[in-house]
């Protein structure tokens, strides 16, 4: 099936501190990706649509200067979250999707962020 | 806007059947997705629905009634592996092409 490779699974850092996140989709191509984010008991929170080649579409409440998303190629989306504070602690997922209108999206293992 | 309503919490015992109910309101609806996540992992996929009606994949069955926005999920034959959490999300075209998720049922199986 499916396999999405998110890397690392576990980030503890400083305060100020600028971490990536790297989504691979490794047995497709994905020309659309997306970032979740999930504090414990919540649900997922969409933050952002990234495409293949183009800007990535955030979610309202999303600071876009804060979390950069790259999406180079279509196997390949990175999350950057930048000088970043103890309330951005959280597990942070990224998904794939094949084309087509049935496809499901298919989820990496998560980053769990921690911020010191 | 999207709104997805799921139970908080559910409980059964092994060998049993349980249902997960999901209602949903949305501007596009174009799919209606199931996915179990166990604490501290990622969600996996279990169903999809675009038609109403039953999708039936081994224990786990999903059933869709888009007139009602409604859809349950079916566990049967629990297993104590079983005790996750189970989301419900839907794809709305008004929302683009990502899935917007409720908050997600969690599923304790006791022996």
């Amino acid at each position: 099936g499916a396999v999405v490779s998110q890397h690392p699974s576990w980030v503890i850092c400083k305060s100020g501190t600028s971490v990536k996140i790297e989504c691979r989709s490794l047995d497709f191509q994905a020309t659309t990706m997306f970032w979740y984010r999930q504090f414990p008991k919540q649900s997922l929170m969409l933050m952002a649509t990234s495409n293949e080649g183009s800007k990535a579409t955030y979610e309202q409440g999303v600071e876009k200067d804060k979390f950069l998303i790259n999406h180079a190629s279509l196997t390949l989306s990175t999350l950057t979250v930048t000088s970043a504070h103890p309330e951005d602690s959280s597990f942070y997922i990224c998904s794939a999707r094949a084309r087509g209108g049935g496809q499901p999206q298919h989820f990496g293992d998560g980053t769990r962020l921690s911020i010191l | 806007g999207q709104n997805i309503d799921q139970p908080t919490e559910m409980t059964a015992t092994e060998g049993a059947i349980v249902q997960i109910n999901c209602t949903y309101q949305t501007s596009g609806f174009n799919g209606l997705f199931w996915y179990q996540q166990h604490a501290g992992e990622a969600p996996t996929f279990l169903s999809y629905n675009v038609l109403d009606g039953l999708e039936e994949k081994g224990r786990f069955s999903s059933f869709l009634s888009r007139s009602k926005g409604y859809s349950y999920l079916l566990l049967k034959e629990l297993q104590m592996k079983d005790s996750a959490s189970y989301l419900c999300a839907v794809r709305d075209n008004q929302a683009g092409t990502a899935l917007i998720f409720g908050k997600g049922t969690t599923l304790s199986v006791s022996s």
